[in-house]
């Protein structure tokens, strides 16, 4: 199985500029995260998707952030314009619904790392 | 609301145990958490512990949690200079599956 995909591995842009990661779950995973870890950090959640539906985006700096997750599979989050700020390694995790006391499955993708210059 | 706390640093040597202790706020916590991250890399499930447990081992790993303090421990025995990372604990709380993760520890193993 591979697990989460991530692309890219790494990223620098200037500021000002478009950036998008793209997320590939594992295979019959419902539900879909991204967190953004900061430097010297934990990683925090952005959004959390059910299926192709956005359940908690109350963390997403929707000014300049968007996501997106058609057809409840691929996902793909944007920021545009990027910031200084958004340097950070961006996460996306799966996990399924259900399975009480098998861990719902969480898995981690490598993450991507973003420089802002 | 939610809070994870960990204390920053911890140096051991090379064979003696570690103990990488974590506190958190929520009660209705359903499992918690401990990954793994090494410099540059994603992170790695280490192990974790379902909220009516008391205690999980896994070979060098021993996971202690104590809900009435909302105290979980990772005790790594025979600690080897592999095991030089961060690690992160990391509670998950209702219907929502969110991990709420602490600030990490940094565990340097000393020859």
């Amino acid at each position: 199985e591979a697990g989460v995909v991530q692309s890219p591995r790494y990223k620098i842009i200037e500021k000002k500029q478009p950036v998008a990661f793209w997320c590939n779950p594992i295979s019959g995973h419902n539900t879909l995260y991204w967190y953004r870890q900061n430097l010297g950090q934990g990683p925090e959640l952005l959004i959390r998707y059910e299926n192709e539906e956005a359940v908690d985006d109350s963390q997403l700096p929707k000014d300049r952030f968007s996501a997106e997750r058609l057809k409840g599979v691929d996902s793909t989050l944007k920021i545009q314009p990027a910031e200084l700020g958004d340097s950070a390694v961006y996460l996306c995790a799966s996990s399924t619904r259900t399975g009480v006391g098998s861990n719902y499955g969480y898995t981690f993708g490598s993450g991507t790392r973003l420089t802002v210059v | 609301g939610e809070d994870v706390e960990q204390s920053l640093f911890l140096s051991v040597r090379e064979g003696d145990s570690s103990v990488i202790n974590c506190t958190y706020t929520d009660s209705s916590s359903t499992y918690l958490y401990w990954y793994k991250q090494e410099p540059g890399a994603g992170l790695q499930l280490l192990t974790y512990i379902f909220s009516n447990m008391d205690m999980k081992q896994d070979q060098r790993l021993t996971v202690l949690l104590n809900k009435k303090d909302k105290h979980l421990s990772l005790r790594i025995a025979d600690t080897q200079t592999g095991d030089s990372a961060i690690y992160f604990c990391a509670e998950m709380t209702g219907s929502a599956r969110q991990l709420t993760f602490g600030s990490g520890t940094q565990l340097t193993v000393l020859p």
